[in-house]
């Protein structure tokens, strides 16, 4: 995760909006992901943004793409405790036959709290 | 699709003994990946596989690992002799090309937590 940098905590209240920020450095990049990790579990995708692509709504979640300062964010809307988990940004690297080679951020700790 | 399926979960064993860990990819996958996550070093990409073939495994740390996949349902990674700093989660992802099915993310295991006493 060299390449991809987050800020490791973020502690937000409950209700309030969180953004987790991110920068990469493959400006080739096809896809740039958002994956959720919770406690003793695996990654799971939360979402994603093409990079023809500045923003992205899902209900509570929004991402946004600055594709000349190669920044992601993602904004969870009415933060609840169970969006309490380590949140992971990913570049892709287009491998041969066409899927994607992904390479993490560090992740960042979100915590709300009541 | 049950998911990518993973064993041991935990695992805990002594210094020199052999380790082998267990994949097996979502049905239809024809990538295969091999992360660790340590707190000191977050997610490293191990090896992956396209197709059954080890395509890169720049990422394995030393000699003492190695990966296998002997057909397209199952895939191990073994250690052999462990050591106490490869104390680990070690998590196995699958994933197709991006297409209309979705954008070709990785689709990851529970994970295996290994430590070596």
């Amino acid at each position: 995760g060299e390449d991809v940098e987050q800020s490791l905590f973020l502690s937000v209240r409950e209700g309030d909006s969180s953004v987790i920020n991110c920068t990469y450095t493959d400006s080739s990049s096809t896809y740039l992901y958002w994956y959720k990790q919770e406690p003793g579990a695996g990654l799971q995708l939360l979402t994603y943004i093409f990079s023809n692509m500045d923003m992205k709504q899902d209900q509570r979640l929004t991402v946004l793409l600055n594709k000349k300062d190669k920044h992601l964010s993602l904004r969870i809307a009415d933060t609840q405790t169970g969006d309490s988990a380590i949140y992971f940004c990913a570049e892709t690297f287009i491998l041969t036959g066409g899927g994607n080679k992904l390479t993490f951020g560090t992740g960042t700790q979100l915590k709300v709290e009541l | 699709d049950a998911g990518v399926i993973q064993s041991p979960r935990h695992e805990v064993t002594e210094m020199g003994q052999e380790v082998t860990l267990r994949c097996k990819p979502i049905s239809g996958h024809d990538y295969l990946f091999w992360y660790r996550q340590t707190m000191m070093r977050g997610l490293e990409l191990l090896i992956y596989f396209n197709n059954n073939v080890p395509i890169d495994d720049s990422g394995m740390p030393e000699d003492r690992f190695s990966a296998k996949m002997p057909n397209a349902s199952f895939s191990t990674l073994k250690i052999q002799p462990s050591e106490p700093r490869d104390s680990a989660v070690y998590f196995c992802a699958s994933s197709s090309r991006p297409g209309l099915a979705g954008p070709g993310e990785l689709f990851f295991g529970e994970g295996s937590r290994l430590t070596v006493l």
